[in-house]
């Protein structure tokens, strides 16, 4: 089993370009989740989703922010445009069900100069 | 609304000290799971245990040990001998699970920074 993979691991950019956050959940997890840590608000959930559907998106910050499952084995955190206090370390998680240990991803960290 | 406190921002140790990290959590729900993640230098966070509200007796996993307490509100982590390998940041999670809007989703404490020296 890989875990959960996260790609790219760092991303460097510039303020108002679009980034694309990826995650690869563990095969046979229903539910997949998008956290995001700052110093100032630590880790915050974003969205998460079940079975490819998002239940809750109500943490995602402002219509600049957007995700979507296409299917079972990807997912996508998508930012545009992005700001300079859009830079932290955003997180994909999954896990079999809404209650179990998550297993996280290693982290993209984003930096928007 | 539920929320998790670990009022030790930072703890520093010498190895083979024993040191215990605190965590508080407030909700309302009756039924609900606590857990403990790492996160070490390297960034991954790293899955520990998991409790649920039923089950209030301490589990020790080898060095490690958790310390649930209903009455107080508490599940607290204690590593025995610490080792510099412990190094890392510590969170306390609960997630709710009576079935409300809060139901699976996991609330993070603000994370305690535990620096062992050798």
């Amino acid at each position: 089993d890989a875990g959960v993979i996260q790609s790219p691991r760092h991303e460097v950019t510039e303020m108002g370009q679009e980034v694309t956050l990826r995650c690869k959940p563990i095969s046979g997890h229903d539910y997949l989740f998008w956290y995001r840590q700052t110093m100032m608000r630590g880790l915050e959930l974003l969205i998460y989703f079940n079975n490819n559907v998002p239940i809750d998106d109500s943490g995602m910050p402002e219509d600049r922010f957007s995700a979507k499952m296409p299917n079972a084995s990807f997912s996508t955190l998508k930012i545009q445009p992005s700001e300079p206090r859009d830079s932290a370390v955003y997180f994909c998680a999954s896990s079999r069900d809404r209650v179990d240990g998550y297993t996280f991803g290693s982290g993209t960290r984003l930096t928007v100069v | 609304a539920q929320k998790v406190t670990q009022a030790q921002t930072e703890i520093s140790v010498v190895e083979k000290e024993d040191v215990t990290l605190d965590c508080v959590y407030e909700t309302r729900d009756t039924t609900y799971y606590l857990f403990w993640y790492k996160q070490p230098p390297s960034g991954e966070l790293v899955f520990l245990i998991r409790r649920n509200s039923f089950d209030e007796q301490n589990e020790i996993s080898g060095r490690y040990s958790w310390n649930f307490q209903k009455s107080t509100s508490s599940f607290n982590f204690t590593i025995t001998a610490s080792q510099v390998v412990d190094s890392a940041v510590y969170f306390c999670a609960l997630s709710e699970a009576d079935g409300g809007t809060s139901y699976g989703k996991l609330t993070f404490g603000q994370g305690t920074i535990l620096t062992v020296h050798p």
